[in-house]
This record gives structure tokens, sequence and C-alpha cells, in this order.
């Protein structure tokens, strides 16, 4: 079993949709939770964080579930703007405290 | 304020050649680290570094050697580059927290 696994997509939504991807990681021992957004041939640029108490921003919700070992991204009202791909980080997935990536979850917004 | 940069943007190798990526950050961050991308694979971790003075495998450390000069920069460096080598590499850093900020990405291709 892979250590961080998304759902690849691509997930095709129309302009405001709501959309919901989860992230699933191994190790029950992980500590640290993150959302990125990567644009075609950028940088990966830090969402949010995923706190266990869940947090918002603006059209973006994060959640943790720790019994069920996964972090959800929900996002609301979807713009075209929002089309990326979108990658899970999970800080101890592999044992030490580096960042695992999952591999991404493409999003498609249409009009 | 420049956050994470990385040079060169663009890079063409022949096979055997060796070139170093350079890489500096101006956030006061600890840990620095250098990823490879491909497509369908995601990020990979090469190496990182978790303070100055101290270097350790990633996922895939093999062809490449690292140096962290001191807080503010960390070298990747392809001794003998190979065909396999042809990709996207981000640096990082993070700080306290574990978010991470990414360079801008140099594009090898070695030919």
């Amino acid at each position: 079993r892979k250590e961080v696994e998304q759902d690849p997509g691509p997930f095709n939504v129309p302009e405001g949709a709501t959309v919901a991807f989860n992230c699933t990681y191994s190790n029950s021992a992980s500590q640290s939770f993150f959302w990125y957004r990567q644009d075609c041939r950028k940088e990966p640029k830090l969402l949010m964080s995923v706190y266990s108490s869940g947090n918002e921003d603006g059209r973006f919700t994060a959640q943790l579930n720790r019994a069920s070992q996964y972090i959800s991204l929900l996002i609301r009202d979807s713009k075209l703007s929002d089309s990326a791909t979108y990658l899970c980080v999970v800080n101890g997935a592999g044992g030490s405290y580096i960042p695992t990536f999952g591999r991404g979850t493409s999003l498609i917004v249409h009009p | 304020n420049a956050g994470v940069t990385q040079t060169p943007k663009f890079q063409v190798l022949k096979t055997g050649q060796s070139m170093t990526l350079q890489c500096a950050q101006d956030m006061n961050h600890n840990s620095m680290y250098w990823y490879r991308q491909d497509p369908g694979m995601g990020l990979r971790l090469i190496y990182y570094s978790a303070s100055e003075g101290t270097t350790d495998k990633g996922e895939v450390p093999n062809g490449y050697n690292v140096s962290r000069l001191n807080k503010r920069e960390f070298s990747l460096r392809l001794e003998s580059a190979a065909p396999s080598q042809t990709s996207v590499y981000f640096c990082a850093s993070s700080g306290s927290y574990n978010e991470q900020f990414f360079g801008p990405g140099t594009r090898l291709t070695v030919l």
C-alpha cells in the first residue's frame, strides 16, 4: 500500500459546483497534513494546513479524520481558476518527519 | 522577500556532463529539500537537509549529491548526467510548522 494515496481524477465539474477530494495515509503516527495546489508547469503552492479540528478558508474547507486515516478538501462554488492539480502532503507518513506527497488529484472546472 | 529561488530555470545537458542546480531561501528556514517531478510519478524526494550541516537521502538519491552550503543555500549536483535524470527539479524549504515553500523549478533535459 502506498503511504499517501489520492484519486488522480480528473474531476470534471461545472462552475459553481461543490467538489471534494480525499487523501488516505498509511501511518497512524503521521503528524502534520497539508493541501497544495499545482498549476501546469508551475511549482506547488501551499493551499491549506489541515488541523485536527478542521479549518476553513473562504470557499475551501479541509478536514482530518484520524480514525480512518484520511484528509479531505472541499471546494464550494467552484471557479474556472480552481482548475489545477491538488496535492496532499503528510509528514511522518513513512515513519520519519519528512513529507510524503500524494500523486495529486486533477480538477477541471468548465463553464 | 524572494522566498525560494532556483537557478537555472532551464538546462540541456549531454549524457555524461555534470552540473549543479542552485537553491537559496531567505525565510530563515532550517529545512531544505530537493525533489524531482516526472509525469505520472508525482514529487519524489531526492535529498533533504534538516539543518545547516546535515544532509540525508530521500527516496531517489542515486546519481545525485547535495551540499548545504549555509543556512540559505542547498545545491544539487549531477556528476554524470543520464537521460533518466530528465525531469523537473524543485527545491523547497520549511520552517517550524513543516509548511513547505517551493522554488519555481529547473527543467532539465539530458540528451
